[in-house]
């Protein structure tokens, strides 16, 4: 079955680290989607990305975090300093739009970040 | 401004019995309408959407859920519960008219089944 892989599955770091987390979305899809999930935010759309181009990073903090799509197969989410606050689990979604965002989203198995 | 809520942060059903989860929501024109469920250490699984027609989607593992447009709802449900559909599901909207076809989820509910 097709499905997202998401890169490292744990990552356990120290403050003021860099941490990159990478994603590869199902072939052929043209959107995909970082988020953030937590206990007391819940799920937090950090940046969406529909033909590789950024449709909406407004939930990203601008100074730390870095997304970007090198290609179709790769989307990449950076931290840099990574900070405490920062530990979560990072998912990767993607999907196939043929029209106004009626597509369903495949999740990756996340990633769970941990900043010491 | 766009809204989701589910109202209950856990739902406990004794296996067999029926079980709704509850969502309603705040959009400007029609929205499309999603469920999802989360299995523990797993990401988001899609079970059914709404988009137009029938305002009773059925979905995966015998979910289903009904558009109700005049109470701005779209509870989930299910028959016979199971032990295994224990998890956490989430509710999720988008504008159609929204340009960034932004989606908004709710917070989530934890759903127990209890044999």
């Amino acid at each position: 079955d097709a499905r997202v892989t998401q890169t490292p599955r744990h990552k356990v770091t120290e403050m003021g680290q860099e941490v990159t987390m990478r994603c590869q979305p199902i072939l052929g899809h043209n959107t995909v989607f970082w988020y953030r999930q937590t206990m007391m935010q819940g799920l937090e759309l950090l940046a969406y990305f529909r033909n590789r181009a950024p449709l909406d990073d407004s939930g990203m903090p601008k100074d730390r975090f870095s997304a970007e799509m090198p290609d179709a197969t790769l989307a990449t989410l950076k931290i840099q300093p990574s900070e405490p606050r920062d530990s979560a689990v990072y998912f990767c979604a993607s999907g196939l739009a043929r029209d106004r965002g009626s597509e369903k989203l495949f999740f990756g198995s996340g990633t769970q970040l941990s900043v010491l | 401004a766009q809204s989701v809520a589910q109202p209950e942060d856990q739902v406990n059903v004794a296996e067999g019995n029926p079980l709704t989860v509850k969502c309603t929501y705040s959009v400007s024109g029609n929205p499309y309408l999603f469920w999802y469920v989360q299995y523990p250490n797993r990401g988001l699984q899609f079970l059914l959407k709404y988009i137009t027609g029938d305002n009773l989607v059925k979905g995966s593992y015998g979910f289903e859920a009904e558009f109700n447009k005049s109470q701005t709802s779209f509870h989930l449900k299910k028959p016979s519960a199971l032990v295994s559909d224990s998890a956490l599901y989430f509710c999720a909207v988008r504008a159609i008219m929204d340009s960034n076809y932004q989606l908004i989820w709710g917070a989530g509910t934890k759903l127990i089944i209890k044999p």
